[in-house]
Parts: C-alpha cells; sequence; structure tokens
C-alpha cells in the first residue's frame, strides 16, 4: 500500500532556532518527492521537489534531504522566523509519466513562538 | 499572472441538498486534481484529470461524489445528497506531472 508518514506530528519551537521534519514513505514506483507548506486558511504551496537522483535541494532557509533507498526524506528548516508557522506536507508522487498520482503525508504542524 | 481560483470560498448547505464546486485552473495546465481537507486533518485525494485521459476516480469517497473537466479547463466536482462528513475544505489545484502543483484557496463547505 502506498502511504506516505510523516513526523513529527507536531513541533513548537522558540525563534531563531533550526528543526528537522521527517518523511518516510512506501510509494512505489517512486518518481519524486515535494515538500509544501501550507498557511492556516490557505492551500498548500510548493518548497523543493527532488527526483530520484537528488539527495539534496535548499530554497532560501530551507533544505530538503532525500534518501531514496531508505525512502526517506527531510526537511530542515533553519533560523526559524515567525512566519514559519505552518503545517509541512510531504507529498510522493508514483510515477514520472503524465498520469502521475500524488500521495500525501498528514502533514507536521509546526509553531514558532517568539 | 491569474492563479487557480476556485468558487465558491465558502458554502453552507442543509443535509440532503446537492452543491456544485467550481475550479478554474491556471490556463495551460493539463493536470487537475480535486483534494479534501477535513478539520485537522490532511489532505484527501479525490479525482485527477490529465489532459483528454481518463480521469483516476479512485479517490471519491462515494457515489455521491462525481466531477467533470469540460473543454480542458474548468472543473466541476458534484456531491449530491451532501451529509454532515462531507464538511470540509475542497482545495483544487492545476500543473501535474514533474511541474509544480498549484493549489487554489480551497471552498469551505459546511453541510448543516
Amino acid at each position: 500500500k502506498n502511504q506516505v508518514e510523516q513526523s513529527p506530528q507536531s513541533l513548537i519551537i522558540l525563534e531563531g532556532k533550526n528543526c528537522t521534519l521527517q518523511c518516510n514513505y512506501t510509494v512505489s514506483p517512486f518518481s519524486n518527492l515535494r515538500w509544501y507548506k501550507q498557511d492556516t486558511g490557505r492551500g498548500p504551496v510548493s518548497l523543493t521537489i527532488m527526483t530520484f537522483s537528488e539527495n539534496t535541494k535548499s530554497n532560501g532557509r530551507y533544505t530538503a534531504t532525500l534518501d531514496a533507498d531508505t525512502k526517506q526524506s527531510s526537511l530542515h528548516i533553519t533560523a526559524s522566523q515567525l512566519s514559519d508557522s505552518a503545517s509541512y506536507i510531504c507529498v510522493v508522487s508514483d510515477r514520472g509519466s503524465t498520469l502521475g498520482r500524488l500521495y500525501f503525508g498528514r502533514g507536521t504542524q509546526l509553531t514558532v513562538w517568539p | 499572472g491569474a492563479g487557480v481560483s476556485q468558487s465558491p470560498s465558502n458554502k453552507v448547505t442543509e443535509k440532503g441538498k446537492d452543491v456544485e464546486l467550481r475550479c478554474d485552473p491556471i490556463s495551460g495546465h493539463t493536470a487537475l486534481y480535486w483534494y479534501r481537507q477535513s478539520l485537522g486533518q490532511g489532505l484527501e485525494f479525490l479525482i485527477y484529470f490529465q489532459g483528454n485521459s481518463a480521469p483516476d476516480k479512485s479517490g471519491l469517497p462515494s457515489d455521491r461524489f462525481s466531477a467533470e473537466r469540460t473543454g480542458g479547463s474548468v472543473s466541476t466536482l458534484t456531491i449530491q445528497r451532501t451529509q454532515q462528513e462531507d464538511s470540509a475544505v475542497y482545495l483544487c489545484a492545476s500543473g501535474g506531472g514533474q511541474e509544480t502543483q498549484y493549489f487554489g484557496p480551497g471552498t469551505r463547505l459546511l453541510v448543516l
């Protein structure tokens, strides 16, 4: 069964601190993995997308890693800001064709306190 | 440029009524997805359209749910005989394949 599991379910950190969110998946065949940020009341917005051959990708203070062998990914947030408070969703695509199906994790709810 | 738009923004309906939710994807995007997000829950895949191919309907929770996409552009999600458990935010996204998905703002549905 194709699944995407994220941990922790929720996380509270102080402004300026770093944090790492985890994603494990069983989706096969694997095409790509995406991290989305969803602010409360808004639609998700893409942060990074990685294919099988990519191990790491950065977008500003966000750095995603991918280990396709162990089917694990992480999202590292550096020097957190209050605006980083959101739900972070891991999404895996099962094939590279135009008929790709996306599998969503339940998200990690991050709260950054001042 | 214009993003994905959805209408209505909010919809309150009575149990048993039918509702139609509309999605206008980004022009030129061949893929269109519908998702449902209940309060405090993750995104639940409903249906996926890609060009002229038969849609992937595997996520539709019951036969009360249906969707169509006319002319490869605008899509309508229809929920017949609504139930209280249908209350959720319904999100539409366009893009697809290796491309980034772009999400609309969602339609918040409340079934009384």
